[in-house]
């Protein structure tokens, strides 16, 4: 069964630090699709990066960064230099398309940033 | 802002009702998802549709039901709802009924039972 885990319920940092992100998935399939979703106070769910299981290459998008390892099963989110404006709750979530495009969520990493 | 549009923002609504939320996909998209966001199970699948068919089925209760309109649109119906219905409810659309696209939500109806 698929399975998507964010061992981390809460992180604080102070603006400029880094942070990772982490995210364990589970699944039988070989061919499947991992995606990173932000979640602002506002409320709505705003698309970072889908990756599918055939590329490893790590991606990187201005201060945001992707770790995705098939080897340990994870796909970590690293924010650089972090801001104020990066206070979230992230998740992570994963879609078998042999599994009924059933995307499943991880439980998701509330991020404060101080100032 | 995403391009998914959804109404109402808020509902208030007492046990035993019925509701119905609406949403609009993004121009170009054919397929709608629907997704429950709650305390206790966090961000559920519910169903989707791929123009006008409906093509996956998640933890969707018996007494709820969806559809796809020829324009697209797509509406929930939550019917005999109880306190624990009280969520929010995500619409989201992509491109392809394929999995394997990236799915932009609308900014969700905050459903309040009662």
């Amino acid at each position: 069964a698929q399975k998507v885990t964010q061992a981390q319920t809460e992180i604080s940092v102070v603006e400029k630090e880094d942070v990772t992100l982490d995210c364990v998935y589970e699944t039988r399939d070989t061919t499947y699709y991992l995606f990173w979703y932000k979640q602002p106070p506002s409320g709505e769910l705003v698309f970072l990066i889908r990756r599918n299981s055939f590329d490893e290459q790590n991606e990187i998008s201005g201060r945001y960064s992707w770790n995705f390892q098939k080897s340990t099963s994870s796909f970590n989110f690293t924010i650089t230099a972090s801001q104020v404006v990066d206070s979230a709750v992230y998740f992570c979530a994963l879609i078998d398309p042999y599994n009924n495009n059933d995307m499943r969520f991880g439980a998701g990493t509330r991020l404060t940033v101080k100032p | 802002d995403s391009g998914v549009t959804q109404t109402p923002k808020h509902l208030i609504t007492a046990t035993g009702q019925r509701v119905t939320l609406r949403c609009s996909p993004r121009s170009g998209d054919l397929s709608v998802y629907w997704y429950q966001q709650s305390l206790d199970q966090g961000l559920q699948f519910l169903i989707q549709y791929y123009n006008g068919e409906e093509r996956a089925k998640g933890n969707i209760l018996e007494r709820f039901s969806a559809q796809q309109f020829p324009d697209l649109h797509s509406e929930l119906n939550l019917s005999s709802l109880e306190l624990g219905d009280s969520a929010l409810y995500f619409c989201a659309s992509s491109v392809s009924g394929e999995g394997s696209y990236e799915q932009y939500f609308g900014p969700g109806t905050r459903l309040t039972v009662t």
